[in-house]
């Protein structure tokens, strides 16, 4: 099992430019997260998702979309970059929100913006 | 507002005991986690604490106390490898976690 997969793992942008991070996993989990982790705070959620075809706004979502079209899938995309958006970002999964459901993330995918 | 309150920093001898402390303050409970995290991969859990008490899984415990809102993560038999961040998070009412901002844990021989 690969687990989270998510790509790519690095990137630079400049101001202005539009992207997208791709988050796959194989365990067949409903809950899907995009986080985005900066020096000197917690795990910040951006969006997320409870199933397929359905999406949820977190604390941070603004400047970020998101889609699930199919349920092993998780697209972070920004439209217009902004120097505020570097960060490393990590996806993550889990089989529900209760209980000792753990969340399984990705190996993070480092964005700067320029 | 919401808050988890962990130190930014501690420092270990190999082979000996420290004890990671966090604080909450959150919009109810459903559950505490804590994670680890090496420089430059991703979080793994390590424990799950949801009544009071300890809870024991090898070389690591977790204990939770809901009414003084605090839990602390205890690792024994220090290792080199323990050198990580460990992350605190809550559950609050809306089942949507809350994150500490992690405790960097340096170990030294």
């Amino acid at each position: 099992n690969a687990g989270v997969t998510q790509t790519p793992k690095f990137r630079v942008l400049k101001t202005g430019q539009s992207m997208t991070l791709l988050c796959a996993q194989d365990m067949n989990h409903e809950y899907m997260y995009w986080y985005r982790q900066d020096p000197g705070m917690g795990l910040r959620l951006i969006h997320y998702s409870v199933g397929e075809g359905t999406t949820a706004k977190g604390e941070v979502p603004d400047g970020y979309n998101v889609s699930r079209l199919k349920k092993q899938n998780f697209l972070l995309g920004l439209e217009s970059a902004a120097p505020s958006q570097t960060s490393v970002y990590f996806c993550a999964s889990s089989e529900d929100s209760s209980g000792a459901n753990v969340l399984t993330f990705g190996a993070g995918s480092r964005l700067t913006v320029l | 507002g919401q808050n988890i309150d962990q130190p930014t920093e501690m420092t270990a001898t190999e082979g000996a005991i420290v004890q990671i402390n966090c604080t909450y303050q959150t919009s109810g409970f459903n559950g505490l986690f804590w994670y680890q995290q090496h420089a430059g991969e991703a979080p793994t859990f390590l424990s799950y604490n949801v009544l009071d008490g300890l809870e024991e899984k090898g070389r690591f415990s977790s204990f939770l106390s809901r009414s003084k809102g605090y839990s602390y993560l205890l690792l024994k038999e220090l290792q080199m490898k323990d050198s990580a961040s460990y992350l605190c998070a809550v559950r609050d009412s809306n089942y949507q976690l809350i994150w500490g901002a992690g405790t960097k844990l340096i170990i030294k021989p």
